[in-house]
C-alpha cells in the first residue's frame, strides 16, 4: 500500500541550526512526492516538488529511491520557518499525506 | 497561486440538521476537486475527489449518503454533511485542480470548521 511516513510529531531547534524533516514512503510505482506548509492560521501551500529540483525558502529535498525517503532539509533555521510541514505523495489523481511535523524554530 | 475558498469559514449546527459547505476557485478552473477531513493534530484524509459535471468518487469508509458532494461547475463544489452528528465535527478542506495543463498544482481552501452540537 502507498504510504508516507513522518516519524516525528514536533521537532525543534535554534533559529541557525540545520534543519531536517523525515519522510519515508512506500510506493510501488515512480513516485512524485512534495512537501507542503502550513503556517499558523494559514491554509496548506505546495512548498516544493521533487520533479523541480528547486530550492524553495532555503529548503531542499532530494529524493532516494534506495532509501526511499524524501527528507526536507534548510542548513539554517529561521523564526519564520516554524510551521507544520506535511509530506506528500501522488497516487494515481491524489495526494496521500503524511502525519505532519510541527517545526518550532527557537530565538 | 491560485486561490481557492471556502464558506463558511466556520459553523456550529444542531445534531440532525444539514450543512453546506461550499469551495470556489476563484481566478481558475478546477477540474477535479477534493474534499478532505482533518482532526485536531493530524493529517488530512481525502474523503472523496469530484470532477466537474461527474459524481464524485468517495474514499474507502466514507459514506457517500453522509457526505453529498456536489461540483456542478468549473468553478464550484459543494458538500454536504446531512444529518450532522457531534462525531462529524471537525476541519473540512477542499482543494481544487486544474488538470489541462502540464503542471497541475493542487490549490487548498483555507478550510471551514464544523461543530455539531
Amino acid at each position: 500500500a502507498q504510504r508516507v511516513t513522518q516519524p516525528e510529531k514536533l521537532l525543534s531547534v535554534f533559529k541557525g541550526a540545520p534543519v531536517e524533516l523525515k519522510c519515508n514512503y512506500s510506493y510501488s510505482g515512480s513516485p512524485e512526492l512534495f512537501w507542503y506548509v502550513q503556517y499558523s492560521r494559514q491554509r496548506l501551500q505546495l512548498l516544493l516538488r521533487h520533479i523541480s529540483r528547486e530550492s524553495i525558502k532555503g529548503f531542499t529535498a532530494d529524493l532516494n529511491k534506495g532509501e526511499t525517503s524524501f527528507h526536507l532539509k534548510k542548513p539554517f533555521a529561521q523564526e519564520e520557518d516554524s510551521a507544520m510541514y506535511y509530506c506528500a505523495l501522488k497516487k494515481g489523481n491524489k495526494l496521500v499525506f503524511g502525519a505532519g511535523t510541527i517545526l518550532r524554530v527557537k530565538s | 497561486g491560485a486561490v481557492v475558498s471556502q464558506h463558511p469559514s466556520w459553523v456550529i449546527c444542531k445534531s440532525g440538521t444539514s450543512v453546506k459547505i461550499e469551495c470556489r476557485s476563484l481566478d481558475f478552473q478546477a477540474t477535479t476537486m477534493f474534499w478532505y477531513r482533518q482532526f485536531p493534530k493530524q493529517s488530512l484524509m481525502l474523503m472523496a475527489t469530484s470532477n466537474e459535471g461527474s459524481k464524485a468518487t468517495y474514499e474507502q469508509g466514507v459514506e457517500k449518503d453522509k457526505f453529498l458532494i456536489n461540483h456542478a461547475s468549473l468553478t464550484l463544489s459543494t458538500l454536504t454533511v446531512t444529518s450532522a452528528h457531534p462525531e462529524d465535527s471537525s476541519f473540512y478542506i477542499c482543494s481544487a485542480r486544474d488538470d489541462r495543463g502540464s503542471y497541475n498544482e493542487q490549490f487548498f481552501g483555507p478550510g471551514t470548521r464544523l461543530t455539531v452540537l
